[in-house]
């Protein structure tokens, strides 16, 4: 079965800096990939999807890669601020009616 | 517009008893989704809607759990004869069925003494 790999341990960046996040899958390539953030005691609000035909995706301070070779997806956050500090989680589809499957996600600390 | 809906927003209850969670979606979102997240873990599937059809149960842990949606609209996730496993944050999404982001209620957190 399909299994999401997000780094379980947080990451923690001064202000300013680019954050990384990683994103790997085990089985199959999905037709499409997504982030969300969460924020303590809140729902996940989408971010970014990328499709499996493109290699980048950009919206503002994020961008988001999908390397279907490496089974890879890195979520990058330029010039970090401290309110950037959240939960980032990476979903996959699993095909047809948008059924996600979730990783545990990544806690991120922005640091002043 | 207003968002995604859930209540109640925290439950309590003894082992034993039954529980009803309610998820009001966005108005004209055809798809609904229930969730389950555990302390420390990902986003666990439960069961989806496609209107008042629920064409993929398979996440539903055990046949303690079922969900309903009337009208195309609000959804209720029972679960009966909870059971201390059954603690967690129970959180519902809605999507167009055009389009592929799910908007997130807040959830509930249930607590199961």
């Amino acid at each position: 079965s399909q299994k999401i790999e997000q780094n379980s341990e947080a990451l923690n960046i001064q202000e300013g800096k680019t954050a990384t996040l990683t994103c790997n899958y085990t089985n199959y390539s999905p037709a499409y990939l997504q982030w969300y953030r969460q924020d303590p005691g809140r729902g996940p609000v989408f971010l970014l999807l990328i499709r499996e035909n493109e290699k980048e995706k950009r919206k503002e301070r994020l961008k988001v890669t999908f390397d279907t070779t490496l089974k890879q997806s890195l979520f990058h956050i330029t010039a970090s601020q401290p309110a950037d500090s959240a939960t980032y989680l990476c979903a996959l589809d699993r095909g047809g009616y948008n059924k996600l499957i979730f990783g545990a996600g990544t806690r991120l600390a922005v640091h002043p | 517009g207003a968002g995604v809906s859930q209540s109640p927003s925290n439950k309590v209850t003894e082992k034993g008893k039954d529980v009803e969670l309610r998820c009001d979606p966005i108005s004209g979102h055809t798809a609904l989704y229930w969730y389950r997240q555990s302390l420390g873990q990902g986003l666990e599937f439960l069961i989806y809607f496609q209107g008042n059809s629920a064409p993929d149960k398979s996440g539903l842990p055990s046949d303690r759990f079922s969900a309903e949606r009337t009208g195309g609209s609000v959804s209720t996730l029972t679960i009966q004869r909870t059971q201390q496993e059954d603690s967690a944050v129970y959180l519902c999404a809605s999507s167009p069925v055009v389009t592929d982001e799910q908007y997130f209620g807040p959830g509930t957190r249930l607590t199961v003494t």
